[in-house]
């Protein structure tokens, strides 16, 4: 099973928003409303930011969305804070014998 | 507090093999599917596996590059997951993390180390 396709990096300024991409096929991304974000800070574990496509974990702001749209999900983030800096996976279940596959990693840079 | 704590890495041959615990607390651990994930440095997560509930017959599923060489098991009576790693590879060289849920990772340990040098 390959990786998920996303970004290897992506930008933006304080208080903009930026849009993560996350392309996968219809027997991962497409077939199933099991795509889950993560935000992973240097040397620290990931953390869960968005799960089931659009849902948000208690404690995550609400500047974080999720979206989904064919193959293709996506993560925004609106209103860019600093601390927003970090690597992105994207992850979606794909079906019982591969069961669960991971983007690349998108890097984001706060300017 | 929700903790999942791992242990068990270290440094072992080519062709060895190694088993990683996982102990979980705070939450209802027989509940829960538990998965493994690894991270080689530098590079990006990779789904290992994944053992589900008593109630979904504690199935496992795992990645194609590890199927047929590790194993998950679990304890609910000490709310610990396991990850036996046999013929390891260089390439299984990794931080490994587990995490609870089903389909989606919500509570993720600090990660144990596993290096496979000679």
């Amino acid at each position: 099973q390959s990786a998920l396709t996303q970004p290897r990096s992506v930008s933006g300024s304080p208080g903009q928003s930026v849009t993560i991409s996350c392309t996968g096929t219809s027997s991962d991304v497409g077939g199933y409303n099991y795509v889950s974000w993560y935000q992973q800070h240097p040397g620290k574990a990931p953390k869960l930011m968005i799960y089931d496509v659009t849902k948000r974990p208690s404690g995550v702001p609400d500047r974080f969305s999720g979206s989904k749209s064919g193959n293709t999900a996506s993560l925004t983030i609106s209103g860019l804070q600093a601390e927003d800096e970090a690597d992105y996976y994207c992850c979606s279940y794909a079906g019982t014998y591969t069961s669960f596959v991971f983007g690349g990693g998108t890097k984001l840079t706060v300017l | 507090e929700v903790q999942l704590v791992e242990s068990g890495g270290g440094l072992v041959q080519p062709g060895g093999s190694l088993k990683l615990s996982c102990a979980a607390s705070g939450f209802t651990f027989s509940g829960s599917a538990m998965h493994w994930v690894r991270q080689a440095s530098g590079k990006g997560l990779e789904w290992v596996g994944r053992i589900r509930s008593k109630a979904n017959n504690y199935a496992t599923a795992f990645a194609a590059s590890v199927k047929g060489r590790f194993t998950i098991s679990r304890d609910d009576s000490t709310n610990t997951a396991y990850l036996q790693m046999n013929s390891l590879k260089a390439e299984d060289t990794a931080v490994y993390y587990c995490a609870s849920r089903d389909y989606y990772m919500d509570v993720w340990g600090k990660g144990t180390t596993v290096t496979v040098s000679s």
